[in-house]
């Protein structure tokens, strides 16, 4: 059964410092997703990406964020300068993305990060 | 603003007992989902339900929607403790973009223990 993966499951950053997730979603879907979780709260949306360029973002998504799609199969969230409130599990989705509404998200296993 | 807003925040029931989780959302939406997520992993979609339905089955689940009072409800019946985990409803709003460009709003989960 097809499905999305991330890598790293985890990774130890010092402030300041960049990091890159990466995510391969599910080879013909066609909308792709980042969200985070600190632990124990709610799942936050980051950003919403199709047709190689962003679609959605929410605040969280500021400046220090960005996403991209370098190879056709990998999707990619990049943190430019690490902050410790950063230190979230990221999970990546992705959606075949038929008709009006937003249909089912196939998530990762998520990238846990922890920023000291 | 906040959509998806479960209750109750936690549940603990004895193995066999039905749970009934409640959502609450704030704008129209094209459908409502339930997803359930297992400590620490990804979250695993249960059932989407559109705008224009009333009440959906799958298995053990059944969710039901009220869009005049902007509410949903997931039951579990007869529950086993292969069903501890967090349970999130998830929205996708009615808007103009649409198709899934928007993602799922999340709200905080129910965390549901299920006690052998």
């Amino acid at each position: 059964e097809p499905e999305v993966t991330q890598t790293p499951s985890h990774q130890v950053t010092q402030m300041g410092q960049e990091v890159i997730l990466r995510c391969v979603p599910i080879s013909n879907h066609l909308y792709f997703y980042w969200y985070r979780q600190i632990l124990g709260q709610k799942v936050e949306f980051l950003v919403s990406f199709y047709n190689n360029e962003i679609s959605e973002k929410s605040e969280i998504f500021d400046d220090q964020f960005s996403v991209e799609r370098p190879d056709g199969s990998n999707f990619t969230l990049k943190i430019r300068s690490t902050k410790l409130e950063d230190s979230a599990m990221y999970f990546c989705a992705s959606t075949r993305g038929r008709g009006k509404d937003t249909g089912e998200l196939f998530f990762g296993e998520g990238s846990r990060l922890t920023v000291l | 603003s906040q959509q998806g807003e479960e209750d109750p925040q936690a549940l603990s029931i004895q193995e066999g007992e039905n749970a009934t989780m409640n959502c609450s959302y704030k704008t129209s939406i094209n459908n409502l989902q339930w997803y359930r997520q297992n400590s620490g992993r990804g979250l695993v979609h249960l059932i989407l339900i559109r705008s224009n339905e009333r009440e959906k089955h799958s298995g053990r689940l059944r969710v039901t929607l009220d869009t005049s009072k902007k509410s949903s409800s997931l039951l579990i019946t007869a529950s086993r403790a292969a069903d501890t985990a967090s349970y999130f409803c998830a929205t996708d709003a009615a808007l103009l973009s649409g198709g899934g460009a928007d993602g799922l709003t999340f709200g905080k989960g129910t965390h549901l223990i299920i006690q052998p």
